[in-house]
């Protein structure tokens, strides 16, 4: 275990539903991320959280709405998704300043049905 | 933000040979390039990273070059060896130095012939 850790491993939505993603770190970092990965893009900045706040917002769709509530802890929660927001969202966790590397999770593969 | 390009997209080469792969960003002000390894099922785990004060860093078989002029860096593994197949990816800052958040490239699908 490299001490960020997502739930579900694996999630199955339909296009009504709402669903949330969990991401947890014990590292000590203060700073998260949210990245899709798919085969058009390979790893796609979504969100950035410095501090507990937002610092960056990459242009994604309002279906995507973060939130982080610690340093610890960041969720994406879903709603009314399409068909092609299914991949792998990972969640990674760095020291802030912008001069270090992520921790990744594992993921959550995400199918849109 | 940050612009990051990667090449080549799939490089092979023979156990034993080296290994480089080429990124090149636009923003001058980043300080900062990681590079990632990511195996087939697996997170995508840091192997190198540099910081712009300093032109080369080596971690055993790896090592990374940074030419500040030209924008661009690169992954050299020297040696390869059947547990170096995976997509390599490089990165830089996302919205110049200091700010947190990277850009990555498109990947670079290493394989390992023996």
């Amino acid at each position: 275990e490299t001490g960020v850790t997502q739930t579900p491993r694996h999630l199955v939505m339909g296009m009504t539903n709402k669903k949330s993603l969990k991401c947890e770190q014990h590292l000590g970092h203060n700073a998260m991320y949210w990245y899709k990965q798919s085969a058009k893009k390979p790893l796609e900045l979504m969100f950035v959280y410095s501090l507990e706040e937002r610092v960056e917002n990459n242009s994604v769709p309002s279906r995507f709405s973060p939130e982080c509530p610690n340093s610890s802890h960041l969720f994406l929660h879903l709603h009314t998704l399409q068909p092609e927001d299914s991949a792998l969202y990972l969640c990674a966790s760095s020291r802030s300043g912008g001069l270090y590397g992520y921790t990744f999770g594992s993921g959550t593969r995400l199918t849109v049905v | 933000g940050e612009n990051v390009e990667q090449h080549p997209s799939t490089l092979s080469v023979q156990e034993g040979d080296s290994a480089v792969i080429k990124c090149t960003y636009s923003d001058s002000a980043s300080n900062y390039f990681p590079w990632y390894k990511q195996e087939l099922g697996k997170r995508p785990q840091l192997i190198i990273d540099i910081r712009s004060n300093v032109g080369e860093k080596k971690d055993q078989r790896i090592a990374v070059t940074l030419n500040k002029t030209a924008k661009h860096f690169s992954l050299h593994i020297t040696e390869t060896q059947p547990e170096d197949s995976a997509v390599y990816f490089c990165a830089a800052p996302y919205s110049g130095g200091g700010a947190d958040g990277l850009t990555f490239g498109k990947g670079t699908h290493l394989i390992i012939q023996p």
